[in-house]
């Protein structure tokens, strides 16, 4: 499958604990982006690289962060996390960054208890 | 701030009835408009953006900047056009991609 990819597909953890999301976009693009998908919220936009920059950023909590690899993965890590961090974190990739047809990941489940 | 609305959480027709999914936007310069769809166990995928002016799936969005809205319209819903449809858009050049909350959409026979 040459589509994003992102690992892992779900996770569980505990409270103040540490978490790395990875997502490996599509061959050939260079653009990653990150979303949030919160119960009853839309998608909330977290930031954005551009072959290894950070191009935009969202409303990202300062305990998140992210970059991009010089093989184009991203990693987005969550720290000292907090129940309401449960969400849906998706990962998109498009060819550049002014090319809006977002390929979007399935989705990396988080569960903090 | 830019921001995207979608004041439906769900819309629910029969085949055949028209359909019209709300999306309204803030910004105060130029926007770029889009509409993502996701259908069951598919990912999110861009259906249409109004630059291309271009009917998909025989849906067709008109951005009216007097009114801020770019709402998606389909003239005879077909049961296969249920999903979730969420509006977006690009502010300007800030590299930023806004999402609405979305609207699912629900086709009954």
């Amino acid at each position: 499958d040459s589509g994003v990819t992102q690992t892992p597909k779900h996770l569980i953890t505990a409270t103040g604990q540490r978490v790395t999301l990875r997502c490996s976009p599509r061959s050939g693009d260079l653009s990653v982006y990150w979303y949030q998908q919160s119960l009853d919220q839309g998608l909330q936009f977290l930031i954005h690289y551009y072959n290894g920059e950070e191009r935009a950023k969202g409303n990202i909590l300062e305990r998140f962060s992210a970059q991009q690899f010089p093989d184009l993965h991203s990693e987005l890590n969550l720290s000292s996390l907090e129940l309401g961090d449960s969400a849906l974190y998706f990962c998109a990739s498009s060819v550049t960054f002014r090319s809006w047809e977002l390929f979007f990941g399935e989705g990396s489940r988080l569960t903090v208890l | 701030a830019q921001r995207v609305t979608q004041p439906e959480k769900l819309l629910s027709v029969f085949k055949g009835a028209p359909v019209e999914l709300k999306c309204n936007y803030s910004y105060s310069g130029s926007p770029e408009l889009f509409w993502y769809v996701q259908y069951s166990r598919q990912r999110l995928q861009l259906l249409l953006r109004h630059i291309s002016r271009e009917s998909i799936k025989g849906f067709t969005a008109d951005l009216n900047k007097g009114e801020t809205s770019f709402h998606l319209k389909k003239p005879f819903a077909q049961e296969e056009d249920s999903a979730m449809y969420y509006c977006a858009l690009i502010a300007g050049n800030t590299g930023k991609l806004i999402f609405g909350q979305g609207t699912t959409l629900q086709v009954k026979p």
